[in-house]
């Protein structure tokens, strides 16, 4: 069965640094690019960037380049998605997919002081 | 803002037939394929439709999508109350909005 497990949830405060991870198992891991996707509370969906685990290329939406860092390490068929200071408004939850399928469970991830 | 734009909601009655819209640009719907997805609340998104009008093995033959220039829709026939829940469009986009691009999504009650 094809999966993507994430991490779990994470309580942060400004400032903080963060990365979540993505695990897949059942396909190979490499063959298939992985996005990010965020969903703010009680909002639509937002795509963030992905990249291609086979040689870390990757591509960043607008609205997210250089605000976080998506990595790979495909020893262990895991990406990450990374933040160097958190915001409150970073405050979401975090959905990694499989080139649209399928998708990780997410993570919750609350940034407040 | 979306860069796709979807209608916020529709409705239908058990076994009516039910279209949710999805309008873009020559940079997104016009040239690329369109993807449709589901979500229920407190769950992940599920793909419905891929490359404009496919179906994933498991999803059922009342879903089904089109593509008409720069715009697109998704279907439901003979409608159930399963069926109500968040439908987003998604599409690659050529402009410096993608490559990815997510419509706004369109809740759906079955009334």
């Amino acid at each position: 069965e094809v999966q993507l497990v994430q991490s779990g949830a994470e309580v942060k405060k400004p400032g903080e640094s963060l990365r979540i991870s993505c695990k897949g198992s059942g396909y190979s891991f490499t063959s298939y690019w992985i996005s990010w996707v965020r969903q703010m509370p009680g909002k639509g969906l937002e795509w963030m960037g992905r990249i291609d685990p086979s040689d870390s290329y990757t591509k960043y939406s607008p609205s997210f380049q250089g605000h976080v860092t998506i990595s790979v390490d495909k020893s262990i068929s895991t990406a990450y998605l990374q933040w160097s200071s958190l915001k409150a408004s970073d405050t979401a939850m975090y959905y990694c997919a499989r080139s649209g399928d399928p998708w990780g469970q997410g993570t919750l991830v609350t940034v407040s002081s | 803002q979306s860069v796709l734009t979807q209608p916020p909601s529709a409705s239908g009655t058990p076994g009516q037939r039910v279209t949710i819209s999805c309008s873009g640009s020559s940079s997104n719907i016009g040239s690329n394929y369109v993807y449709w997805y589901q979500q229920f609340p407190g769950t992940a998104p599920k793909l419905l439709i891929y490359r404009n009008n496919q179906r994933p093995s498991g999803v059922p033959d009342r879903f089904s999508g089109s593509k008409s220039g720069t715009s697109a829709s998704l279907a439901i026939s003979g409608l159930r109350s399963e069926d109500e829940a968040d439908y987003y469009c998604a599409a690659w986009d050529d402009s410096l909005s993608g490559p990815e691009v997510f419509g706004g999504g369109t809740k759906l009650t079955v009334l």
